[in-house]
C-alpha cells in the first residue's frame, strides 16, 4: 500500500530514557514533517525536511533531533525523555512546494 | 503570521441532520486551506482542500466547504450526517512555498447521535 507509516504505534518508557520513532513514506514525496498532538488534541509542527535538508525547526527543545537518511525516511530521536513529552507524534509528507500533507497513523508516546 | 480559529469545540447533531463546522483564519499572505478528519485513535485524513479556483470545494464522504475571502472563513458542511461521521475535525491553513507548514485550529468534535 502507498502510505506514510510509523513505528512503533505505542511507546511507553520512563523519564530520562532515549527513544526513537521511525517514519517512512512511499508516496514519492520530497518533504516530510513531524507534528506533535498534545492531550487536548492540539496539533503543532515540530520539524520539516526537504530532500534530507532541515527546513523548519520550530521552538522545540534540542532533546528532539530529527534525522533524515533519505527523502523517504524521517526519524525522530528524543533524549532524556520528560513527562511533558507524552503526546501523539505524527509524521506527514508532501510534494516539495506542494500543499496537502498526508499523515501517518501516529505514535502514542507515554512517559512515566 | 497565520492562525486558525474553530469556535466550536463540540457540535452535537442528530443523524441525517445537516451540519456546519466553522473555521475562520487570519493571514497576511495567500492561503491554502484544508479540512482534516481524525477518527478515534487514528491519524489525520484529508477531507478537502482549497488551493485556488472555485470557492466551493467538494471532498470525500459527502463533505464540502466554501472559501470566503471577505469573511476569512472556510466552513465545512454536510447535508446529512451519519453516525460514522463522528470524529474530530481540524481546519488548517498553509502559506505553501518552501516551508509549507500547516497551522491547525483546535479542532471540533462532531458528535452524531441516533
Amino acid at each position: 500500500d502507498t502510505a506514510v507509516s510509523q513505528t512503533p504505534k505505542y511507546l511507553v518508557t520512563q523519564m530520562g530514557n532515549d527513544k526513537s520513532i521511525k517514519c517512512e513514506q512511499n508516496l514519492g514525496h520530497d518533504t516530510m514533517y513531524w507534528y506533535k498532538q498534545d492531550s487536548k488534541k492540539f496539533l503543532k509542527i515540530m520539524f520539516s525536511y526537504n530532500n534530507k535538508e532541515l527546513i523548519i525547526n520550530e521552538t522545540v527543545p534540542n532533546r528532539f533531533s530529527p534525522k533524515s537518511p533519505d527523502k523517504a525516511h524521517l526519524n525522530l530521536h528524543i533524549n532524556s525523555l520528560e513527562l511533558g513529552d507524552s503526546a501523539v507524534y505524527f509524521c506527514a509528507s508532501s510534494h516539495a512546494q506542494g500543499y496537502e500533507q498526508y499523515f501517518g497513523p501516529g505514535t502514542r508516546l507515554t512517559v512515566t | 503570521a497565520q492562525s486558525v480559529t474553530q469556535l466550536d469545540s463540540q457540535v452535537p447533531v442528530f443523524e441525517e441532520a445537516p451540519v456546519e463546522l466553522r473555521c475562520n483564519y487570519s493571514s497576511s499572505v495567500s492561503v491554502y486551506l484544508f479540512w482534516y478528519v481524525q477518527y478515534p485513535n487514528q491519524g489525520l485524513q484529508l477531507l478537502l482542500k482549497y488551493l485556488s479556483g472555485s470557492t466551493l470545494v467538494k471532498g470525500i464522504n459527502g463533505f464540502e466547504a466554501e472559501f470566503n475571502k471577505s469573511q476569512t472563513s472556510f466552513h465545512l458542511r454536510k447535508p446529512s450526517v451519519h453516525i460514522s461521521d463522528t470524529a474530530e475535525y481540524f481546519c488548517a491553513v498553509s502559506g505553501g512555498g518552501a516551508t509549507n507548514k500547516l497551522i491547525f485550529g483546535t479542532g471540533t468534535l462532531l458528535a452524531v447521535q441516533p
